[in-house]
């Protein structure tokens, strides 16, 4: 079992519905949760971080965490075809080593 | 503030060379973590740096090493390249406290001939 896992996708949406992605991790003492963007051919950009079990809103980004379930996700709101990109969800249990899953393909169609 | 920065972005290298990479954190930033990014196995944790000190490392053989300089900028190098090295590397910065949120660089992409 992976510590990190996503579906990969693609995901596809029409333009202006909400795209949910998924996470799931694996050990039980992760800490800080990171959702990051990589569009093809460039680097990872930083979307959002949630620390809290809870909902945290950023804009068209809503990031929820579970620790029960141990499970992460990202909401995004009135999707546009630019957010068309592969969503990679990131956890650490200490220190700064993200563990980054797979990554999920997100498609918006317009 | 600029952002992070990694030279070169581009490279070509045969089997058995060495490689040295080079990352410039966000200003102010006192932690840099390097990463590989291949098809196959996705993004994965080298190392981390922080003042001038190996922090945390990852599962990867010695032939994968790396430095940090007073000014925290920091080089990582491979030896005896494999094909298998071909790969995106990528340095992240932060501020250098623990679980920070960490800034990617461009990167830098090695082929391996």
């Amino acid at each position: 079992q992976k510590e990190v896992e996503q579906n990969s996708g693609p995901l596809s949406v029409p333009e202006g519905a909400i795209a949910s992605l998924n996470c799931t991790y694996s050990d039980r003492g992760s800490q800080s949760f990171f959702w990051y963007r990589q569009y093809s051919g460039k680097s990872p950009e930083l979307i959002m971080f949630i620390y809290s079990n809870g909902d945290k809103e950023d804009g068209r980004f809503t990031a929820q965490l579970n620790k029960a379930s141990q499970y992460v996700s990202l909401l995004i709101r009135d999707s546009q075809p630019s957010d068309s990109a592969t969503y990679l969800c990131a956890v650490t249990r200490a220190g700064n080593m993200l563990t980054f899953g797979g990554g999920t393909r997100l498609m918006v169609k317009p | 503030k600029a952002g992070v920065t990694q030279t070169p972005r581009y490279l070509i290298k045969t089997r058995g060379q060495q490689v040295t990479l080079s990352c410039s954190p966000i200003s102010g930033h006192r932690s840099v973590s390097w990463y590989q990014q291949t098809p196959g196995q996705g993004l994965q944790f080298l190392f981390e740096y922080f003042s001038e000190t190996q922090r945390n490392k990852g599962n990867f053989p010695g032939r994968f090493s790396g430095r940090q300089f007073s000014n925290s900028r920091s080089e990582m190098n491979v030896s005896t390249l494999e094909l298998g090295d071909s790969a995106l590397y990528l340095c992240a910065s932060s501020l250098g406290g623990q679980q920070e949120t960490q800034y990617f660089g461009p990167g830098t992409r090695l082929l391996v001939l």
